[in-house]
C-alpha cells in the first residue's frame, strides 16, 4: 500500500522566485492538507484541499496557493518566495470522515 | 484558540532508562489527541490517536494516556533506535478533517 508520496525531495531557490511542490496522497484517501514545518517547530497549517476545492486556510499569504487534481494528487505554489520560507513542507492525507492525517516525507526548500 | 505545549523541549536518556513525554493542550472541547514520531529531515510517522480520558494506547515500549487536561507519552526500557522527535497534536475544531494544532515536539535522545 503506497504511502504519501512528495516530490522534489529538496530544492533550492532565490528570493523572488516562484516554486511548485507535489504530492501524491495515500491510496484511497481524498483529502489533501499541506503543512510548513520551521527548524525546531511543530507543523504550521496551510491549508487544505477536498474535491478540487480549498476548503480550510491557516494563517499563510496569499501567495501560498494550492490545486487539487481529479485523482486527489495536490500542488503547492508559493510566488515571490521570501527567506523566510526556507522550511520544510509536509503533505498529508486523510478520508474525508477522519480526523487522522498520515504526512509524506517532506519537501526541503531553501530560500537563498 | 487552541493551544498545545510539550514539555520538556529535549529529553536525554541512557538505553533502558524509562521516562515521560508530556503533552498538555487548551481546547474548546476534546475532539482527540494525536502522537507522532519524527525522524530528522522527515515527515511525522502516525503512532497512536486518543479520544477520551482515561483512554491508553500501547505500541512496543510506547504507551500514550490522555486525561481532560494533557497526555502522557511513557517510554519504558528505551532503546537507541527510539531517539527521534515526538509531536503531539489536536484537532482545531469539531468535524472530520479539522486541521491539526501542533506542539513544538520533544526531541529525545538514548545514549547506548
Amino acid at each position: 500500500d503506497a504511502g504519501v508520496t512528495q516530490s522534489p525531495t529538496h530544492l533550492i531557490k532565490t528570493r523572488g522566485q516562484q516554486v511548485t511542490l507535489r504530492c501524491s496522497p495515500k491510496s484511497g484517501h481524498d483529502t489533501v492538507s499541506w503543512y510548513q514545518q520551521a527548524l525546531g517547530q511543530g507543523p504550521q497549517f496551510i491549508f487544505q484541499y477536498y474535491e478540487e476545492e480549498e476548503r480550510q486556510r491557516g494563517n499563510f499569504p496569499d501567495r501560498f496557493s494550492g490545486h487539487q487534481f481529479p485523482n486527489y494528487s495536490s500542488e503547492l505554489n508559493v510566488n515571490a518566495l521570501l527567506l523566510g520560507d526556507s522550511a520544510l513542507y509536509l503533505c498529508a492525507s486523510s478520508l474525508d470522515f477522519s480526523y487522522e492525517q498520515y504526512f509524506g516525507p517532506g519537501t526541503r526548500l531553501t530560500v537563498t | 484558540e487552541d493551544q498545545v505545549t510539550q514539555s520538556p523541549e529535549a529529553l536525554r536518556l541512557q538505553e533502558g532508562e524509562s521516562s515521560s513525554l508530556n503533552c498538555s493542550y487548551t481546547v474548546s472541547g476534546l475532539r482527540g489527541l494525536f502522537w507522532y514520531r519524527q525522524d530528522p529531515g522527515k515527515g511525522p510517522e502516525f503512532l497512536f490517536t486518543l479520544y477520551s480520558a482515561g483512554e491508553e494506547k500501547e505500541k512496543e515500549r510506547l504507551k500514550a494516556t490522555l486525561t481532560k487536561k494533557e497526555s502522557f507519552l511513557h517510554i519504558t526500557a528505551p532503546k537507541p533506535e527510539d531517539s527521534a522527535t515526538y509531536l503531539c497534536a489536536v484537532p482545531a475544531y469539531t468535524g472530520a478533517n479539522s486541521k491539526l494544532t501542533f506542539g513544538k515536539g520533544i526531541t529525545l535522545s538514548v545514549r547506548p
